[in-house]
């Protein structure tokens, strides 16, 4: 069975700091997703990687995928407090995504 | 463009009460995902459709659940008779097709079993 591991799943972080928030599975996957989450709505999407080596980058966000290590990074680079939000990876298995549990990421001023 | 639109977004029933919730998918979108998601955990998929096939619903609970969607486009789930473990978020998402696609998300309905 698929398991999908986020890492940590609380993060509290000054703003203008850097970190980063990991994602392990535990199968082959083609391919891996980022979402954000804010409190009270729905997800929206940040990434899709498709590939093994793949890095994209959108703002202070930059995600990664290492297909040969199952593990998927999402780098936070000078937060800022509008980075506050859960997010969650999710691979894809056949025709579907399953997801990790989140990480509730807090910017503090 | 319209995102993918659900109705309602809260409700609130008694235990033993039928309730059910309606998705619109993006325009053009094939695929359809019903998502339950409780509370600080990630979506966990209930039912996909491919048009109007239902083609992976190996995890709704079949017995109190049942979804369908109709013409392939909007879909309602139902759940009769509710129960307290019931109570969470349901998601419905779209997409163009399967596997690489982006899954777009609608704001989900927010069900409270008392």
């Amino acid at each position: 069975e698929l398991k999908v591991e986020q890492n940590p799943l609380f993060l509290s972080m000054q703003e203008g700091k850097n970190y980063t928030i990991y994602c392990n599975y535990s199968t082959t996957s083609d391919r891996l997703y980022w979402y954000r989450q804010d409190p009270g709505k729905s997800l929206e999407s940040l990434f899709v990687l498709l590939s093994n080596g793949a890095v994209k980058q959108e703002g202070r966000l930059m995600a990664s995928l290492d297909t040969k290590a199952r593990l998927s990074t999402l780098h936070i680079t000078a937060a800022v407090h509008d980075l506050s939000a859960t997010y969650f990876c999710a691979v894809g298995i056949y025709n579907d995504m399953r997801f990790g549990a989140g990480t509730r990421l807090t910017v503090k001023p | 463009e319209a995102g993918v639109v659900q109705s309602p977004r809260y409700k609130i029933i008694e235990k033993k009460q039928p309730v059910a919730f309606w998705c619109n998918p993006i325009s053009g979108h094939n695929t359809l995902y019903w998502y339950l998601q409780n509370l600080g955990q990630g979506p966990e998929l209930l039912i996909r459709y491919e048009n109007e096939e239902a083609v992976d619903d190996s995890q709704l609970p079949k017995d109190r659940f049942s979804a369908e969607r109709l013409k392939g486009v909007d879909s309602t789930l139902k759940i009769q008779p509710a129960e307290l473990g019931d109570s969470a978020v349901y998601l419905c998402a779209s997409s163009p097709g399967p596997r690489q696609e982006t899954q777009y998300f609608g704001p989900g309905t927010r069900l409270l079993v008392l």
